[in-house]
């Protein structure tokens, strides 16, 4: 199946910071989302992505399918971005079948 | 926020016990998933269903059974619950087909121990 690595696992930041996690896969892929998942467990839509870029406020991603990666960039942290970051991803041959990495652990300290 | 709820939201039970876990949304999409979070990996897929009595298997599908009787509800069934199986479980729901955007959105989570 797809592989999806993410990096780095984990990422302190000082409040205000601007960071970037990165989200490889192994394969060609339909679907690619980006998700936070909070203190509280809650798992939150961040960006649905396939190829191309996308801003949400202080976040942006950018997926370059012929490449096989995904950035998403967190600016001026705050500390309720704190949480872990999810990549997944679906396969040509494996639609609607999430393939998660394991995510990027962050912290932000005030 | 999509409207998916699960229950119950925690629950202890003992090997060897039979447990349900359910999953309903209101709105009325097609495509539901059962996942699983253990500590320190993302989620894995179950089962995931296609339509009304339409199911299949996912990644980690064994030891697992799933039913889905009516589009609104999907029902996750440990037969015989083992240690091995606490988890955290999430179920997703998605609105399209195999073309088009699936992005999926997911449920509040169950947190199942089995002592």
């Amino acid at each position: 199946g797809i592989q999806v690595e993410q990096s780095p696992p984990d990422l302190i930041l000082q409040e205000g910071a601007n960071s970037t996690l990165r989200c490889n896969f192994s394969d060609s892929v339909n679907n690619l989302q980006w998700f936070h998942q909070n203190p509280w467990g809650q798992l939150i839509n961040l960006f649905y992505i396939p190829s191309g870029t996308k801003q949400n406020g202080r976040l942006s991603a950018t997926t370059v399918a012929t490449e096989r990666y995904s950035l998403l960039y967190i600016s001026s942290s705050q500390t309720t971005d704190s949480g872990v970051y999810f990549c997944a991803v679906d396969g040509t041959d494996s639609w609607g079948k999430l393939q998660f990495g394991a995510g990027t652990q962050v912290v932000v300290t005030p | 926020d999509a409207g998916i709820t699960q229950s119950p939201r925690h629950k202890v039970t003992e090997t060897g016990t039979p447990v349900t876990l359910r999953c309903h949304q209101t709105e009325n999409h097609r495509y539901m998933y059962w996942y699983r979070q253990d500590p320190g990996h993302g989620l894995r897929l179950i089962h995931y269903s296609y339509g009304v009595k339409d199911t299949d298997k996912g990644e980690v599908s064994d030891g697992y059974s799933v039913s889905r009787s009516k589009t609104e509800d999907f029902l996750l069934t440990l037969e015989s619950a083992t240690s091995s199986q606490t988890s955290v479980y999430f179920c997703a729901i998605s609105e399209s087909g195999t073309s088009g955007n699936n992005e999926q959105f997911f449920g509040p989570g169950t947190r199942l121990t089995v002592l």
